[in-house]
């Protein structure tokens, strides 16, 4: 069992939608990221959220809206996606970032599909 | 700009075997480096951290082994099983400026009964 509870497990959503997807930890983790992955690639960094403070944007466009209520939360607001924006979205956490480095532990992910 | 790459994309093997798996680095400036599997459909879980000052990491049936300067780790499994099947990534965590993983494509393995 993932202890990086993402909810919901899938979601199909239209391109005028608004929804929203929800990640969760209870480890004591000051590190969260979202994560995108493709068929049959490798997951892609979308943001690092540390001391839940957004660390890091990898020029994500601004229909994915990433919040960081408190340590143990994490969103992903979503709006106006394209059909291209489907795929697995990965969220994770860790102790800490930086250059002594701490595993990464990841939810079961959302499967999103833009229709 | 980091770039990982793993040999072979796709590997099949009977039960038993000993294996390993490759990874390889062109910037050999890490922080650390991680091993993750991934089953079908699910996340990836964490199997390994190497810090860069470290040469190897052992856990249960599982070796991984880092070599900094030749930009190169290897994930050793000892007696594989079925339940081994999965696509094994590897990840640098680099020095080049943003605290982030950069992944190489994966390894997919088949372990036959």
């Amino acid at each position: 069992d993932t202890e990086v509870t993402q909810t919901p497990k899938h979601l199909v959503m239209g391109m005028t939608n608004k929804k929203s997807l929800k990640c969760e930890q209870h480890m004591g983790h000051r590190a969260m990221y979202w994560y995108k992955q493709k068929a049959k690639k490798p997951p892609e960094l979308m943001f690092v959220y540390s001391y839940e403070k957004l660390s890091i944007n990898e020029s994500v466009p601004s229909r994915f809206s990433p919040e960081c209520p408190n340590s143990s939360l994490l969103n992903l607001h979503l709006h106006a996606l394209q059909p291209e924006d489907s795929a697995l979205y990965l969220c994770a956490s860790s102790y800490w970032t930086g250059r002594v480095g701490s595993p990464l532990h990841f939810g079961n992910g959302t499967r999103l599909t833009v229709t | 700009k980091q770039e990982v790459t793993q040999i072979p994309a796709a590997l099949s093997v009977p039960e038993g075997e000993n294996l390993v798996l490759n990874c390889s680095f062109t910037d050999s400036a890490i922080y650390n480096l991680q091993w993750f599997r991934q089953d079908p459909g699910k996340g990836l879980t964490s199997l390994l951290l190497i810090q860069s000052s470290q040469r190897e990491q052992t856990s249960g049936r599982l070796n991984a082994s880092l070599d900094k300067s030749s930009g190169r780790s290897t994930l050793y499994i000892a007696a594989s099983q079925p339940g081994d099947s999965a696509t094994y990534l590897c990840a640098v965590n680099s020095q080049g400026g943003s605290e982030k993983l950069v992944f190489g494509k994966g390894t997919k393995l088949t372990v036959n009964p």
